[in-house]
C-alpha cells in the first residue's frame, strides 16, 4: 500500500537558519504531494502541495519539488523563524473513487530558537 | 477565508459510553473525512464520505464507528461504546469539486479523552 516516511525529529535550529525535512513515499500511481503544518494547539493546516512530477510547491518561503525519480518530496526554507516551530506532515493523496483520502508520515517536530 | 469546524474542543468520557463529535465543513465542499492521531503517532485515515455515503474505510473504522451528514451542514462520527485506545485527537477534514488537486482542509480537532 501506499506509504510516507519522512525524517524524525526533533530538529532544533537557530533562526535564520536553512531548514530541510526530507520525505519519501511509495504508491502505485501518480499520487498528489502535500506537506501540512500543525502549529502548538491548532489543527493541520496546508502548507504547499504539488500534483505531478517536477512540480514545485511554495508557501510562506517554503518550497518542495515532486521528484519522482526519487520518490521524494522534500521540504526547505532558506531562513527560518521562530514562528515556523510546529510539526510538518508531509502526505500523499490516494487517487481513490472518491475525494482524496491522505496518508501521512509520522511527522518532523521542528524548534527554532531565537 | 472559509474554515472546517469541529465541536466540542475537548470531550472526556467513560468507558462504554457513547460520544458523538461533530463537525462543520466548508460549505461547498462534496467529501468529507474523519482522521484521528493518538499522541505521539501518525495521523491516521479512518474513513471518507460522499454523496450521503461511505466511501473509503480503514480497519480502524469498524462497528464501533459510524458517520453521518445529518444535515446540510453537519458531519458527525459516533463512537457507540468507547474503549480506553480510543483516546486520540479527531480531526475533521473536507475537500472540494475537483478530486485530483483539491487539498484537504482540516479542523481543529476534537481531543477525546476515554477514562
Amino acid at each position: 500500500g501506499d506509504s510516507v516516511t519522512q525524517m524524525e525529529g526533533p530538529v532544533t535550529l537557530s533562526e535564520e537558519a536553512f531548514l530541510t525535512i526530507n520525505c519519501t513515499y511509495t504508491a502505485t500511481g501518480y499520487p498528489s504531494l502535500f506537506w501540512y503544518v500543525q502549529y502548538p494547539g491548532e489543527g493541520l493546516q496546508l502548507l504547499l502541495k504539488a500534483t505531478k512530477a517536477d512540480d514545485k510547491g511554495s508557501n510562506k518561503g517554503f518550497e518542495a519539488t515532486y521528484r519522482k525519480e526519487t520518490t521524494s518530496f522534500h521540504l526547505e526554507k532558506g531562513s527560518v523563524q521562530v514562528s515556523d516551530s510546529a510539526v510538518y506532515f508531509c502526505a500523499l493523496s490516494d487517487q481513490g473513487a472518491a475525494g482524496n483520502k491522505l496518508t501521512f508520515g509520522g511527522g518532523t517536530r521542528v524548534l527554532v530558537k531565537p | 477565508e472559509p474554515e472546517v469546524t469541529q465541536t466540542p474542543s475537548h470531550q472526556v468520557t467513560q468507558m462504554g459510553q457513547e460520544v458523538i463529535l461533530r463537525c462543520v465543513p466548508i460549505s461547498n465542499h462534496l467529501y468529507f473525512y474523519w482522521y484521528r492521531q493518538i499522541l505521539g503517532q501518525k495521523v491516521e485515515f479512518l474513513v471518507s464520505f460522499y454523496n450521503n455515503e461511505i466511501s473509503e474505510k480503514s480497519e480502524i473504522f469498524d462497528d464501533q464507528f459510524s458517520v453521518e451528514r445529518p444535515d446540510g451542514s453537519n458531519f458527525t462520527l459516533k463512537i457507540r461504546s468507547t474503549k480506553l485506545e480510543d483516546s486520540a485527537m479527531y480531526f475533521c477534514a473536507s475537500s472540494g469539486v475537483t478530486q485530483r488537486t483539491s487539498a484537504l482542509h482540516f479542523g481543529n480537532g476534537t481531543r477525546l479523552t476515554v477514562t
